[in-house]
C-alpha cells in the first residue's frame, strides 16, 4: 500500500525558512516523479514544484521560483521542500503527491495527508 | 483566479444527477491535455476520482465519470449519496504555467 507521510511542518516568522519532508513507502520511490501541492486555509489546491524520479528536473510554480527548493534522496524513499523567504501567503497546508503515470499531462495518483505551514511574526 | 474555472457550488438530492464542468482555454485542455478529477472530503486529503479525462482508479464507483471535449470537461455522478457530499477539484497541465487546478466546487446532498 502506497503512503507518504509528511513532516518538518510549524510556525515561521516572515522571511524564514522551514525545510519539509516526506517519507514513502509502499512502491519503488525511484521511479516515480513526486510533486508538493499547497491548500491555503479554505482556499483550493496549488500546484507548488515537482521532481523527476531521478531527481535531475525539477519544476517550480511562478509563486514558489528561487524561494523554494524540491530535492529527493532515493535512498531514504524521502522527498524533500527547502522553502526560504516565507511570506504570510505561503501559508497552507502542504501535501506530498506522487504522479500517475500515462496519459498526456501529469496528475496525482496519491496523495499524504498534508502538513500545516503557518507563516506569522 | 483559477485557470480551469469551476462553478463554486452544485447541489442535488439523493438519486439524482449532478455534473460540474471545468472550462480551459487551448494552452491547457483545448491543446489536448488530459483532465483530472480529485474529490476531497471533508477534513482529509485529495483523493484521485477521474484520471485521463475518463478512467476511474480502482474502488471509484462507476456513479462517477468523466467526460472532455474542446477546452473544457465535465465530471457526472449519478445516484447520488449523502457520502458524495465534498470539494471537487479539476486539474490539467497549460504550456505556459505547467500544473493547473480548478477552483473547485462544494457538492451539496440536498
Amino acid at each position: 500500500e502506497v503512503h507518504l507521510l509528511e513532516s518538518g511542518g510549524g510556525l515561521a516568522q516572515p522571511g524564514g525558512s522551514l525545510r519539509l519532508s516526506c517519507a514513502a513507502s509502499g512502491f519503488t520511490f525511484s521511479t516515480y516523479a513526486m510533486s508538493w501541492v499547497r491548500q491555503a486555509p479554505g482556499k483550493g489546491l496549488e500546484w507548488v514544484s515537482a521532481v523527476s524520479g531521478s531527481g535531475s528536473k525539477t519544476y517550480y510554480a511562478d509563486s514558489v521560483k528561487g524561494r523554494f527548493t524540491i530535492s529527493r534522496d532515493n535512498s531514504k524513499n524521502t522527498l524533500y521542500l527547502q522553502m526560504n523567504s516565507l511570506g504570510v501567503d505561503d501559508t497552507a497546508v502542504f501535501h506530498c503527491a506522487r504522479e500517475g503515470v500515462g496519459g498526456h499531462g501529469p496528475h496525482v495518483d496519491y496523495w499524504g495527508q498534508g502538513i500545516l505551514v503557518t507563516v506569522s511574526s | 483566479q483559477s485557470v480551469l474555472t469551476q462553478p463554486p457550488s452544485v447541489s442535488g438530492a439523493p438519486g439524482q444527477r449532478v455534473t460540474i464542468s471545468c472550462t480551459g482555454s487551448s494552452s491547457n485542455i483545448g491543446a489536448g491535455y488530459d483532465v483530472h478529477w480529485y474529490q476531497q472530503l471533508p477534513g482529509t486529503a485529495p483523493k484521485l476520482l477521474i484520471y485521463s479525462n475518463n478512467n476511474r482508479p480502482s474502488g471509484v464507483p462507476d456513479r462517477f465519470s468523466g467526460y472532455k471535449s474542446g477546452t473544457s470537461a465535465s465530471l457526472a455522478i449519478t445516484e447520488l449519496q449523502a457520502e458524495d457530499e465534498a470539494d471537487y477539484y479539476c486539474q490539467s497541465y497549460d504550456s505556459r504555467v505547467q500544473w493547473v487546478f480548478g477552483g473547485g466546487t462544494v457538492l451539496t446532498v440536498l
